[in-house]
């Protein structure tokens, strides 16, 4: 069985700190990983993608790689109330001879002010 | 660009009816998917398509048919509507990206159905 495994949450940050989201994956194969952000009764979107071992910046975010461990975080600097969402990690995996997405079940994030 | 499109947003079917959820997109991705999203749950894939005519099954294809006749259409056929198939679903879509994997999906506004 392929999977994704999160912490559901909630966590639980004051405003400007640190959150830190973690997930483990199964398949050593795995090449592409990707963090989707998901408000209460939206659809998702993509904060980030990464492909190779090591962190990815981006503005407040930062994604680290680490396939070895099989794992990728996402971290968000400053943290803002309005980051307060679900946020799923999904990574590709081998499916049918196609790499497709396998998404875990999400961590709640709350920002309290 | 619209992007994904869904219809409709909402549906309240009795047990044993059958509809279809409608899936567009107009961004000529090569990928399409299903997916069911539970209450405080992931999301579980239905079925997806890697291009027109080409379907596959997803994690938790059982009482679900699709089809995909063209690049923009991608519509989830529920047969004999159960209660467990109460959920919010979601059609996505992407470019075939790097050594042939999913790129970045690109996700509709989602249909909440309730089977009762």
């Amino acid at each position: 069985q392929k999977e994704v495994e999160q912490n559901s949450g909630p966590l639980s940050v004051p405003e400007g700190a640190i959150a830190s989201l973690n997930c483990t994956y199964s398949d050593r194969g795995s090449q592409s990983f990707f963090w989707y952000r998901q408000y209460s009764g939206k659809s998702p979107e993509l904060i980030m993608f990464i492909y190779s071992n090591g962190d990815k910046e981006d503005g407040r975010f930062t994604a680290q790689l680490n396939k070895a461990s099989q794992y990728v975080s996402l971290l968000i600097r400053d943290s803002q109330p309005s980051d307060s969402a679900t946020y799923l990690c999904a990574v590709n995996m081998l499916s049918g001879g196609s790499y497709i997405p396998t998404f875990g079940r999400g961590t709640s994030l709350i920002v309290h002010p | 660009n619209a992007g994904v499109t869904q219809t409709p947003k909402f549906r309240i079917l009795k047990i044993g009816q059958s509809m279809t959820l409608q899936c567009t997109q107009d961004m000529n991705h090569n990928y399409m998917y299903w997916y069911r999203q539970d209450p405080g749950m992931g999301l579980k894939l239905i079925y997806y398509s890697v291009g027109a005519g080409i379907t596959d099954k997803g994690e938790v294809p059982n009482g679900y048919n699709v089809s995909r006749s063209t690049t923009e259409d991608f519509p989830l056929r529920l047969e004999l509507a159960a209660p467990s198939q109460t959920s919010v679903y979601f059609c996505a879509s992407s470019y075939r990206g790097r050594q042939g994997e999913t790129d970045t999906q690109y996700f509709g506004p989602g249909t909440r159905l309730t089977v009762l």
